[in-house]
């Protein structure tokens, strides 16, 4: 079965700060995909990011960046110089074809990121 | 391209009622899923429609129910509802095409309120 575990519930940091979101899965497919999507207040997913499993390469967007290893099933996020507007709760979500779609997320918990002025 | 819409935003209903929630895929999307979140459960997947016809369910009772229509758009419903059922409610929906094709982009969800 599918898992992701967030273990993080709640991260607080002060602007400026670097902060880094730890997400680890399981699955027993070989074929899977990652996810990342940001859900501000207003309670919509943003998606952030996806990355199949065999693609293990290291991706930075502006401020964001995500670090994914197969070898600790991990799929790591982490925000440079965070600012107050990257508030919000994140979610890891995984997608493997056990499930019978690629379109069936299994979410984490999230996390709470809240950035301070 | 306009995003994922849902209607109505915010929906209050009393135990027993029925309810139905609407979604509007991004044109051009032909899969759309619907999730359930909740405080104690968190982000669930319901169900997700493809062309139609139901290709995958999630483990939700009878009670939950959905279906989508030849352009795209998308209902769910909830019969007989309980204070459980108290959750947002967000559809997603994705092309089924390219190397981008699980890639699910999300509406901003339907707020039911059981009484």
């Amino acid at each position: 079965a599918q898992k992701v575990t967030q273990a993080q519930t709640e991260i607080s940091v002060v602007e400026k700060e670097d902060v880094t979101l730890d997400c680890v899965y399981e699955t027993r497919d070989t074929t899977y995909y990652l996810f990342w999507y940001k859900q501000p207040p207003s309670g919509e997913l943003v998606f952030l990011i996806r990355r199949n499993s065999f693609d293990e390469q290291n991706e930075i967007s502006g401020r964001y960046s995500w670090n994914f290893q197969k070898s600790t099933s991990s799929f790591n996020f982490t925000i440079t110089a965070s600012q107050v507007v990257d508030s919000a709760v994140y979610f890891c979500a995984l997608s493997d074809l056990a499930t019978g779609s690629a379109r069936q997320l299994t979410f984490g918990s999230g996390t709470q990121l809240t950035v301070l002025p | 391209k306009a995003g994922v819409t849902q209607t109505p935003r915010y929906l209050i209903k009393t135990r027993g009622q029925q309810v139905t929630l609407s979604c509007s895929p991004i044109s051009g999307h032909r899969s759309v899923s619907w999730y359930q979140q909740t405080p104690g459960q968190g982000l669930q997947f319901l169900f997700e429609y493809f062309s139609e016809t139901q290709r995958n369910k999630g483990n939700f009772p009878g009670r939950f129910s959905g279906r989508q229509f030849s352009n795209s758009r998308s209902e769910m419903n909830v019969s007989t509802l309980e204070l459980g059922d108290s959750a947002l409610y967000l559809c997603a929906s994705s092309s089924e095409q390219g190397a981008r094709s699980n890639e699910q982009f999300f509406g901003p969800g339907t707020r039911l309120t059981v009484l």
